[in-house]
This record gives structure tokens, C-alpha cells and sequence, in this order.
């Protein structure tokens, strides 16, 4: 079964907008942790952001927050005045305590963003 | 402070070949792993380890091996490269379970 799944493969918006990435998790375990990575054109994967299951608060990390809905298991990215520099891939990540530090990844969106 | 390093950053290889992908870190992080990249698929767990000495099968671990005789490299070979393993590689390592440090990527290409 996917644990990670990304529904939109691509996004657009326009400078200066919020836009939100979609990402759904499936898990057993009560206590998992919940990633953000961005990967521009040049291929590196960059950490955005992150959630853990027993947070109560949504995380914030300057211009990005994570729409956590435990219930739905759902952890959107919501991505606040969006930036020319914003435009590439970004994936959504979880950590399950039963893998220890192993991550799984979703398949990812293209994020492009146009003045 | 060079983070996580990657050696080589591309290469072409033929099919039956062998090689190994190096990776290296400066931060005295325990756990260290090796993901590959294909298009549509996302980043997928090959190995991983959680110290000197030690490693682990991810998820896709079949055709390579691994090695992690000093705390900052974890080496990963292809012992008869096929055009399946045609992908990007990434290391990364981390500290605790949260965030996890990448590399820049191995380009490899089997033909």
C-alpha cells in the first residue's frame, strides 16, 4: 500500500500568491514524524519543514507551514508569498516509528511559479 | 564544513560493470543511507545504516551492497551494473529522526 501519496503531479501560481501542495499519509503507528524536501532544477534536496504526530501546533518555518489534519492524515504545505525561487519539486516525507529512521517519499510536485 | 559530499557526481557505466558510489560526511552523524531517484517514482530507500559497522536493507536493495567501516563514509557498489540501476543516487545522513542532510547526487547511467 502507498504510504505517501502526492495527487498533484504539477501546481502553478503566480508571484506573490499562497499555494498549498497536497500530501496524504497512511500509517498504524501513533507516533510518526511528517517531512517536507524541495528539490529545485539544480537536484539537490533541501528540508523545508517538519511535523511530528504528537505536535499540537501546525509547524511553521518562515514562509511555509504544515496544514496538519491527524484525522484526515493529511500534511499539507502551505507555501505564503510565493516566490519566482520557489519553482521546483517538492516531496512529502514520513517517518514511521516502526522504520526507525527510514523515510518514505511520495512521488512529488512540480511547483512552477510565474511572475 | 562540507555537509554530505558525493563521489563521483556522474558517470556512465556498461552493462556487467562494477563500481562504487562514495559518500561522506562531517557532521559525526550516526545514521547514514542510500536513496535512488527515478522519474515519477520519488526517492526510494536502498540501505541504510545506523552506525560504524552496521547496515540495513531499505526498500529496493537488490543488485547493490554496501559498507560502512569509518563513521563518516558509507560506500555503495554495483558488484554487475545493469540498465535498471540507470537512476540518481543520493546520500544523506542525519543526527536523530528528524531531519535528514542529502548530498548533491550521483548521475549513473548503464548502458
Amino acid at each position: 500500500a502507498q504510504k505517501i501519496t502526492q495527487t498533484q503531479p504539477g501546481m502553478f501560481v503566480q508571484e506573490k500568491e499562497a499555494v498549498t501542495l497536497d500530501c496524504t499519509y497512511d500509517t498504524s503507528d501513533q507516533s510518526y514524524g511528517l517531512f517536507w524536501y524541495k528539490q529545485p532544477s539544480s537536484g539537490e534536496m533541501i528540508f523545508l519543514i517538519y511535523q511530528g504526530s504528537y505536535d499540537e501546533q501546525n509547524a511553521t518555518e518562515g514562509r511555509y507551514s504544515l496544514n496538519f489534519q491527524k484525522a484526515r492524515k493529511s500534511a499539507n504545505l502551505v507555501i505564503s508569498a510565493s516566490q519566482l525561487g520557489d519553482s521546483a519539486m517538492y516531496f512529502c516525507a514520513m517517518r514511521e516509528r516502526a522504520g526507525f529512521q527510514k523515510l518514505v517519499f511520495g512521488t512529488g510536485t512540480r511547483l512552477l511559479v510565474s511572475p | 564544513n562540507a555537509g554530505v559530499t558525493q563521489t563521483p557526481k556522474f558517470r556512465v557505466l556498461k552493462t556487467g560493470q562494477s563500481m562504487t558510489l562514495l559518500c561522506a560526511q562531517d557532521m559525526n552523524h550516526e545514521y547514514m543511507y542510500w536513496y535512488r531517484q527515478d522519474p515519477g517514482m520519488g526517492l526510494r530507500l536502498i540501505h541504510y545504516s545506523v552506525g560504524e559497522g552496521t547496515t540495513a536493507k531499505g526498500e529496493v536493495p537488490d543488485g547493490y551492497n554496501v559498507s560502512r567501516l569509518k563513521k563518516q563514509n558509507f560506500l555503495l557498489g554495483l558488484e554487475s551494473a545493469a540498465p535498471s540501476q540507470t537512476s540518481v543516487y543520493f546520500c544523506a545522513s542525519s543526527l536523530d529522526s528528524y531531519e535528514q542532510y542529502f548530498g548533491p547526487g550521483t548521475r549513473l547511467t548503464v548502458t
